[in-house]
């Protein structure tokens, strides 16, 4: 079974930091994985995404993200965040086809 | 535009009285997908969907069924909502794996 671990409930940065969210999942085959955010009231919607090729992927806002296979990992990270990314950010897995697996899930709070 | 369409946004029923929850997305996606946002556990699949009459369970189908007559819809149907039920309900759907879900704005649904 596919399963997705996301190591920080609540991160608070101030503006301008540089961020760094961790996923780690588990499935010993060939994965799709995306970040996920969902803003205040909102539904989700996808940041990036990575499914071959380059494991450095870039995404909307700034978002970029590195899949290290060899570490079962898929960290997001931006250089410098803003406070309008005060959002949850959720990492997924598709391993099977249809069948995805979320992370519970980083609430991340950017003070001004 | 192109979205994923909920209905209804907020329902508040009564222990045992079934309901259904409308899901239809005009991108003529392959993949549909219900999941259930509780706090703290993140996003749960509860069904999904890789084509019509094609349906499979995700991790939390007890006490849920669906169906996918056509393409664009994917009603997930409560035949005795319980209040365990009482949770925040997203749609999605996807041209397939590799791609990332598109997601519908929520149902909050409240079970008494």
């Amino acid at each position: 079974a596919q399963s997705v671990s996301q190591h920080n409930h609540h991160v608070i940065l101030s503006e301008a930091a540089s961020l760094e969210l961790g996923c780690n999942y588990s499935y010993g085959g060939t994965v799709n994985l995306f970040w996920y955010v969902q803003y205040p009231g909102q539904h989700l919607q996808l940041l990036l995404k990575y499914f071959s090729g380059d494991p450095l992927v870039k995404g909307i806002k700034g978002f970029e993200a590195e899949f290290i296979k060899s570490k079962f990992s898929f960290n997001l990270r931006k250089p410098s965040v803003q406070w309008s990314d005060t959002a949850e950010y959720f990492c997924a897995v598709n391993a099977n086809a249809g069948k995805s697996t979320f992370g519970d899930g980083t609430t991340l709070t950017v003070k001004p | 535009e192109a979205q994923v369409t909920q209905n209804p946004r907020y329902l508040i029923t009564v222990t045992g009285k079934k309901l259904t929850v409308t899901c239809s997305q005009n991108m003529n996606h392959e993949y549909m997908s219900w999941y259930r946002q509780d706090p703290g556990l993140g996003l749960r699949q509860i069904y999904y969907s890789m084509n019509v009459e094609v349906t499979d369970k995700g991790d939390v189908p007890e006490g849920y069924k669906v169906s996918r007559k056509e393409k664009r819809n994917f009603p997930l149907i409560l035949e005795s909502p319980s209040p365990n039920q009482t949770s925040l309900y997203f749609c999605a759907s996807s041209f397939g794996g590799d791609y990332g879900y598109t997601f519908g704005s929520g149902t909050r649904l409240t079970v008494v």
